[in-house]
């Protein structure tokens, strides 16, 4: 069985520019969540989303937003980029919205310049 | 906000020789998974304990859930070269859903 896609595998943008970046869960997770890895760190929660509605979010600013489709896949979009945006994104999938195993996709590494 | 800590932040171990991660939180955790993460990997989920005082043991990785529910260990036999990479612990809060607050990691490199 595949595991959790994402793409773009990397991205360079500039600031002020908007990005999305797209997941694809395990089939049959139901639930997607969002994290941003800054280098040296531990992966910050962004976002939960379980039957495309938001379950959580964490402390990030309104610049970030996201989505679930009817097929549980998701988007992550994030406008007026900064420099500090630049950082590895990962996503994680679950089969519901409870305290579940997560299984993180690759993610994508974005360059903001 | 939640904080959750883990030391040493590095350590450096020959193979052969035992590794101990800690990890406290700031508050009291519902349960606590741990995660692996590979240089240039993503993290990979090692295992979940939700009740206090719990132990859990796979091969030669030994976890533990404090009974106040607000520190974990991770504790390693006789480490091999494939165990490098950086370990987090990642805490849930009661009710909190499935948002999980990562630790601050800790890096484990193995020298033969």
């Amino acid at each position: 069985d595949a595991g959790v896609t994402q793409s773009p595998t990397h991205l360079i943008k500039t600031r002020g520019q908007h990005v999305t970046l797209r997941c694809s869960p395990i089939s049959g997770h139901k639930s997607v969540s969002w994290y941003q890895q800054v280098l040296g760190q531990g992966p910050q929660f962004i976002f939960q989303y379980y039957e495309k509605e938001e379950r959580g979010r964490g402390n990030f600013p309104d610049r970030f937003s996201a989505r679930q489709f009817p097929n549980y896949s998701s988007e992550l979009n994030v406008n007026a980029l900064l420099l500090g945006d630049s950082a590895l994104y990962l996503c994680a999938s679950s089969l519901s919205g409870g305290p579940r195993e997560q299984f993180f996709g690759p993610g994508t590494r974005l360059t903001v310049l | 906000g939640q904080q959750v800590m883990q030391i040493p932040q590095y350590q450096h171990v020959q193979e052969g020789e035992d590794f101990t991660t800690y990890c406290n939180s700031s508050t009291t955790l519902s349960n606590i998974q741990w995660y692996k993460q590979r240089p240039g990997g993503h993290p990979v989920f090692l295992i979940q304990l939700v009740k206090s005082g719990e132990v859990k043991k796979q091969k030669r990785l030994t976890f533990q859930f404090g009974e106040a529910k607000k520190n974990s260990s991770l504790h390693i036999t006789a480490t091999q070269t494939t165990d490098v990479g950086t370990y987090f612990c990642a805490g849930l809060l009661t009710g909190g859903g499935n948002k999980l607050t990562f630790g601050t990691g800790t890096q484990l490199k193995v020298e033969l």
